[in-house]
């Protein structure tokens, strides 16, 4: 299986402040990545797609980049409403796998 | 709109067995991929495994830890994915997720989740 890994997996910030997370794969997934958010008692939710493909509906303050190990998702300004969890996940083999999430806190 | 709907969820012991139902509208049901991602109390996404399309031949494929107990079906004429999970282990107590595939191999939709306890 294709291992996933988030660093940090837990970050404070503050409203306003300039955050990224990344995401390492255990080999090359080529842009097979995507970024998920999930709030306490939800379901997670599509952030982007390909890597660097904004799903619809998504705040443009989201954006991913990255390919074959190595990827970022980054939050331009953080709002309120962007504390929550976040994880990668990988489709270049069927055998999904997520990394074990970063969890943004409020400073 | 793309809706999502889990039942089937609740306490089972040990070596059990337990059938899940994902109810869909606002989708083409017979043309999507569907899955299954569980979530253990306070732990993170597991993706549990998958089922392609009537067109794409039905195949399934699932995760190590549930190959072999658990097995993902679906009737296209009741708009409905199911999941048979048997021989139940205690570490199969998780919030249970149905979602569908988008066409660029992410999962776009999510269901509310299911509970599934396995304890004695």
């Amino acid at each position: 299986d294709i291992q996933m890994t988030q660093s940090p997996s837990s970050l404070s910030a503050s409203v306003g402040d300039r955050v990224t997370i990344t995401c390492r794969a255990s080999q090359s997934i080529s842009s097979k990545l995507n970024w998920y958010q999930q709030k306490p008692g939800k379901a997670p939710n599509l952030l982007i797609y390909a890597a660097s493909s904004l799903q619809s509906g998504v705040p443009s303050r989201f954006s991913g980049s990255g390919s074959g190990t190595d990827f970022t998702l980054t939050i331009s300004s953080l709002q309120p409403e962007d504390f929550a969890t976040y994880y990668c996940q990988q489709s270049y083999s069927y055998l999904y796998t997520f990394g074990q999430g970063t969890k943004l806190e409020i400073k | 709109e793309v809706q999502l709907v889990e039942s089937g969820g609740g306490l089972v012991k040990p070596g059990g067995s337990l059938r899940l139902s994902c109810a869909a509208s606002g989708v083409t049901f017979k043309n999507v991929w569907m899955s299954w991602v569980r979530q253990a109390p306070g732990k993170g996404l597991e993706w549990v495994g998958r089922i392609k399309s009537k067109t794409d031949g039905e195949t399934t494929g699932y995760a190590a830890p549930v190959n072999g107990r658990f097995t993902i079906s679906r009737d296209d004429s009741k708009n409905t994915l199911y999941l048979q999970m048997n021989s139940l282990k205690t570490e199969d107590t998780a919030v249970y997720y149905c979602t569908k595939y988008s066409t660029r191999d992410a999962l776009d939709s999510w269901g509310q989740g299911t509970v599934v306890t396995v304890s004695s």
